[in-house]
């Protein structure tokens, strides 16, 4: 079974400073899809960004950028200029491409995200 | 605006007493499941469904119940609720087959006392 681990339970950041968030995973697959979804305090999930595991270009939306590394099975996200707007709890998440586990998001257990004016 | 409803927002209810959360989506997805998230553990599927009528069990299926009747609802039944189902419940939906992540509805906060 696939497990994602974030290993920061709490970040913080200053207004406009850059932040990494860490995600690791375990999988044998090699076909897949990452995920960052951010929980504000609305608790809606919004996605972030995604990746395809078969693309080596790293994803970019706006402020928010990855790190893949397929063979350290890492996945970092970077929020470039945080705004107090980016405060909320971040999950990262794993997909089968292929139908394994049943297409089931698997995601790991958050990093609470605050920024600091 | 393409979007999966959940209802309610927030559900306070006692032990035993039978109960439904609805999920609807508007954009002909054939896959829709449910998590439920708690502190400290993140998400974790209770049930998913394929398409119509074809529902299975997902990682903590006890004391849940889904139907998929019609393609754009998959409500979630606790039939009797208990404590330890006290948790924030979300649907989802998307397309197997491509990469653009799955909606999430708003969240249903269930308290069972």
């Amino acid at each position: 079974a696939q497990t994602v681990t974030q290993s920061q339970p709490e970040m913080s950041v200053q207004e406009a400073e850059t932040v990494t968030l860490s995600c690791t995973y375990d999988t044998s697959e090699s076909d897949y899809y990452l995920f960052w979804y951010k929980q504000p305090p609305s608790r809606q999930m919004i996605l972030v960004i995604r990746q395809e595991a078969y693309k080596q270009q790293n994803a970019t939306e706006n402020r928010f950028s990855v790190n893949f590394q397929k063979a350290a099975k890492s996945f970092s996200l970077k929020i470039s200029d945080s705004q107090l707007g980016d405060a909320a709890m971040y999950f990262c998440a794993y997909r089968s491409a292929q139908g394994g586990s049943n297409y089931k998001l698997t995601f790991g257990k958050g990093t609470l995200l605050t920024v600091n004016p | 605006e393409a979007q999966v409803t959940q209802n309610p927002r927030y559900l306070i209810t006692v032990t035993g007493k039978k109960l439904t959360v609805t999920c609807s989506q508007n954009m002909n997805h054939e896959y829709m499941s449910w998590y439920r998230q708690d502190p400290g553990l993140g998400l974790r599927q209770i049930y998913y469904s394929m398409n119509v009528e074809v529902t299975d069990k997902g990682d903590v299926p006890e004391g849940y119940k889904v139907s998929r009747k019609e393609k754009r609802n998959f409500p979630l039944i606790l039939e009797s609720p208990s404590p330890n189902q006290t948790s924030l419940y979300f649907c989802a939906s998307g397309r197997t087959r491509a990469n653009y992540g799955y909606t999430f509805g708003s969240g249903t906060r269930l308290t069972v006392v």
